[in-house]
Order: C-alpha cells, then structure tokens, then sequence
C-alpha cells in the first residue's frame, strides 16, 4: 500500500512563507491528481484545505495553495498567521483506497 | 447545511466489536454519495478506515479490512461502522466524514464536512 511522507514539523514567522512536502513511496502521486491537504488545530476535527492538488474550498483564504512535482505535492502557506498554527495532513486516492501523511506540525514562532 | 454526528459506546472490551453510528443531518443521506470513517489514536496521525457509496459495496483499508462492516440505513439517514476483534491499538477518536462531490465529479480524499469526532478506548 501506498505510504505518504511528510516532515515531522516547519516553523516559520508571522508574515513569512512555508511549504509543507507530501512524497508518496510509489508512483500514485505522480499518475493522478487525486491530493487534498487538511489542517487540525489540537481537539478538533481535521478541515479540508485543498484539494485536488491546487483546489481551495469556498471560505478558505488564498493564503493556502497547492502543488505537485512527480511523486511530489506541497502545500504552501503565504502571509503566515498565528491562526495558521495546526497540524497538516496530505492525503491521496488510488485504487479504491484513501491514504493520509504523517502529520506536520507547524509552528509559528 | 450537512452536518454528521458519530454515536456508540465508549469503552469496548478487548476482543469485542466497536459499534458506531453516524447520524446525518441538514439532507437525505441518499444526497450524500461517498461516507467514510476516519481514525486518530491518541497523539498521533489519521488514519482512513473505510468508506460505502450511498449503500453500494464498501471499501475499507486493507490492514482493517477483514474486521470491518460499513453500511447505510436510509430510513434513519445515517450509517454505521463496525469493527471486530479489537485491541487497544483501536483505541483512537472516531470521526465519520463525507467525500466532497460537486455535479461533475466526487474527490475521494477530499472530506469536506467531518463529524466532531468520537472517543472509543479499549480496555478491559
């Protein structure tokens, strides 16, 4: 089965860029664009970001994009905010199934 | 709007059967085309369970698919998930969530509206 990784944690400063990596362990990532990334503030439910690779939501902030190179997709988050602070999870879809990256923890210092 | 209520016990003892239900409410759960269940243990990542079209044949993780049972009950508007033979490395919140669709297509990762989430321990 497929396996998503994903840094353990990024941190960055208020105002400031991150980007947050998704590598797939095999070619599903880089055969269809099927990746959403979530974000989970601690004691919540985890909310959709992106999806389909560069897709926001109605009501998320444009600060949120997304991409993907081969294996590759990222999350890149611009004008960074003290809300911001959150876990982040990928996920992709192949072959009948749903699997989630690791976790990344982001810090805004 | 949609929104999604996991239900169930708890506390489930070591080799016994987590029974959960997830209610739908704000629409007819047939408007819904893809349901899934989604895990967390404790501290740590998520994970997808498994997940039914309307009340077509389910699909489910392979490392949990010989223990676990989706279905959709229509008259109540909400589905259930079941898992057997269970020990404390099921012990995790529970959340129940719907693929997001618009009228061309359905995005199978992309979970739009989640429940609030359950917490279910195994022990004895």
């Amino acid at each position: 089965q497929s396996a998503l990784t994903q840094p353990a944690s990024v941190s960055g400063s208020p105002g400031q860029s991150i980007t947050i990596s998704c590598t797939e362990t095999n070619s599903d990532l880089g055969t269809n664009n099927h990746v959403s990334w979530y974000q989970q503030h601690p004691g919540k439910a985890p909310k959709l970001v992106i999806y389909e690779v560069n897709n926001r939501p109605s009501g998320v902030p444009n600060r949120f994009s997304g991409s993907k190179s081969g294996n590759t997709a990222s999350l890149t988050i611009s004008g960074l905010q003290a809300e911001d602070e959150a876990s982040y999870y990928c996920s992709s879809y192949a072959g009948s199934h749903v699997v989630f990256g690791e976790g990344t923890k982001l810090t805004v210092l | 709007q949609v929104q999604l209520q996991e239900s169930g016990p708890g506390l489930v003892k070591p080799s016994g059967t987590l029974s959960l239900t997830c209610a739908v409410s704000g629409d007819s759960i047939s408007n819904s085309q893809w349901l899934s269940w989604v895990r967390q243990p404790p501290g740590k990542g998520l994970e997808w369970i498994g997940q039914i079209y309307r009340s077509g044949s389910p699909n489910s993780n392979p490392s949990l698919k010989s223990r676990v049972t989706i279905s959709v009950d229509k008259s109540r508007n909400q589905f259930s998930l079941k898992l057997s033979s269970v020990t404390a490395a099921d012990t995790a919140i529970y959340y129940c969530a719907r693929a997001y669709c618009t009228s061309n297509d359905c995005y199978l990762d992309a979970f739009d509206i989640w429940g609030q989430g359950t917490m279910v321990t195994v022990s004895s």
